[in-house]
């Protein structure tokens, strides 16, 4: 079983919808959660983190988290071409030491 | 956050040479982690370096192929030794900063092996 899932994609949405991202992870002890995004040749750049279940916002982004079901998520709101990219979970183990990371969702945003 | 830059950016390379990458950070970090990401894949930890201590390899990394230097807080090196075109990848480093845990990533280097 992988660490941390997530749906591939391609994920297609038109401009100025919510785009919404979804992640699953098995470790039940991980307590804390990232979203990066990742353009074409480029490294990942840290979108979001989130370390309480509830919803955190930032712009027009909300990560969602819920431990019980262990599963994390991003919505994006007013979605951009820009925002096409590919999204990655990761999560943080247990130990505090190692990320664990999605294999990315591709998102393309159609103007 | 902290600005990492990485040396080379790219490079091409034959069959059964070695490739030394940089990763340079603008602050002291503590622990710093070399990925490979090959196309059209996520992220796959190789090791985690710490200054003053031996490198921690991930299942499936060893040290003769990834041998790994970490002199002082903003410096570290991985040489990817004995090359093979299975080798073509992208090579990032990442620092944890900020808040907490959070890590934030080089450039990246991207290598692609004859």
């Amino acid at each position: 079983q992988k660490e941390v899932e997530q749906n591939s994609g391609p994920l297609s949405v038109p401009e100025g919808a919510i785009a919404s991202l979804n992640c699953t992870y098995s470790d039940r002890g991980s307590q804390s959660f990232f979203w990066y995004r990742q353009y074409s040749g480029k490294s990942p750049e840290l979108i979001m983190f989130i370390y309480s279940n509830g919803d955190k916002e930032d712009g027009r982004f909300t990560a969602q988290l819920n431990k019980a079901s262990q599963y994390v998520s991003l919505l994006i709101r007013d979605s951009q071409p820009s925002d096409s990219a590919t999204y990655l979970c990761a999560v943080n183990s247990n130990t505090g030491n190692q990320f664990y990371f999605g294999t990315g969702t591709s998102l393309t945003v159609i103007p | 956050s902290a600005v990492i830059s990485q040396k080379p950016s790219r490079d091409i390379c034959q069959r059964g040479t070695s490739l030394t990458i940089q990763c340079q950070v603008d602050s002291q970090v503590t622990m710093m982690f070399w990925y490979r990401q090959q196309p059209g894949q996520s992220l796959t930890l190789i090791a985690t370096a710490n200054q003053g201590s031996e490198a921690t390899y991930e299942s499936g990394f060893v040290i003769d192929k990834f041998p790994i230097s970490r002199p002082n807080l903003t410096f570290s090196t991985l040489t990817v030794s004995n090359m093979s075109p299975e080798d073509s990848s992208i090579y990032l480093c990442s620092v944890t900063g900020g808040g907490a845990d959070t890590q934030y990533f080089g450039p990246g280097t991207r290598l692609t092996v004859l």
